[in-house]
C-alpha cells in the first residue's frame, strides 16, 4: 500500500505562475520529508526537505509547507520557469528505519509553458 | 553529476536469466541504496548497505540480492528474471548510516527483460 499519496498527477502552469503539489502520509513515525526533482533520463535529485518540527521551509523559489496535524505537506514553486519542467516526487522516511529508506509518492509531472 | 556511477546504463536480457548491476558511490559515502522505478510501482526502496553491512530492507524480492564490497562499491544481482522486472534501477549513496540529510542518486540502469 502506498504510504505517501501525491496529487495532482500532472499540472501545467504558465511561466511566472505558481505550481502547487500536495502530499499526504499515514505513518506518524515519519520524521523526514524531502522533495525530489527528476528530469528525463536522470536520477532524482534532492530539491528541499523538512522535518516535522517546523511548518515551513523556503529555499529560493521553492517552499515546503508542513501540517503535522493533518499529516500533509506541499511544495510550492514560485515564479515557475520552463527549466522547472520535470517530475516532482514527495517522500517520507523515519530515523528508526533509516532516513534513506524513502517512501515516495507517485510523482507529479510539471510542465511550465513559455 | 551526482558522483554516483552506475553500470551498465542499459541492459536487455531474456526471461530466466541473471544480471548484475554495479554501483560506485560518491567518494567518501559509506551508505549505498538501491531503488527500483517502474511505471506501475513507482519508486520503490529495495535495500541499503552501510560500510558492507545490510542496514535496511524494503520489498526486495527473494530473487534479488545485493552486497557492498570493502571498496564500498555495490552490486545488485537479479536472477530468474521475469518480464515484470523490467524497470529502471537506481543506486544512491549518502555519507551516513541513517541517510543523513542528502541522498545522491545515480542516473540508473535500464533493465529490459524480453
Amino acid at each position: 500500500q502506498q504510504q505517501v499519496k501525491q496529487s495532482p498527477q500532472s499540472l501545467i502552469v504558465q511561466k511566472g505562475g505558481i505550481s502547487i503539489i500536495n502530499c499526504a502520509y499515514e505513518n506518524t513515525a515519519f520524521d523526514y520529508f524531502p522533495w525530489y526533482q527528476q528530469f528525463p533520463g536522470k536520477g532524482p535529485a534532492l530539491l528541499i526537505a523538512i522535518r516535522p518540527d517546523v511548518s515551513e521551509k523556503k529555499e529560493g523559489r521553492f517552499t515546503i509547507s508542513f501540517n503535522k496535524s493533518a499529516k500533509q505537506f506541499s511544495l510550492h514553486i514560485m515564479d515557475s520557469q520552463p527549466g522547472d519542467s520535470a517530475t516532482y516526487f514527495c517522500a517520507a522516511s523515519k530515523a528508526t528505519d533509516s532516513w534513506g529508506k524513502l517512501q515516495f509518492g507517485a510523482g507529479t509531472q510539471v510542465v511550465v509553458t513559455p | 553529476d551526482s558522483g554516483v556511477t552506475q553500470t551498465p546504463k542499459h541492459l536487455i536480457t531474456a526471461t530466466g536469466q541473471r544480471v548484475t548491476l554495479r554501483c560506485s558511490p560518491r567518494s567518501g559515502d559509506l551508505s549505498v541504496y538501491w531503488y527500483q522505478q517502474s511505471l506501475d510501482q513507482g519508486l520503490q526502496f529495495l535495500i541499503q548497505y552501510y560500510n558492507g553491512e545490510e542496514r535496511a530492507k524494503g520489498n526486495i524480492l527473494e530473487r534479488f540480492s545485493a552486497q557492498q564490497f570493502p571498496d564500498l562499491h555495490s552490486e545488485l544481482n537479479l536472477s530468474s528474471l521475469e518480464l515484470g522486472d523490467s524497470a529502471l534501477y537506481f543506486c544512491a549513496s549518502s555519507a551516513h548510516s541513517n541517510g543523513g540529510n542528502t541522498i545522491y542518486f545515480g542516473e540508473g540502469s535500464w533493465l529490459t527483460v524480453v
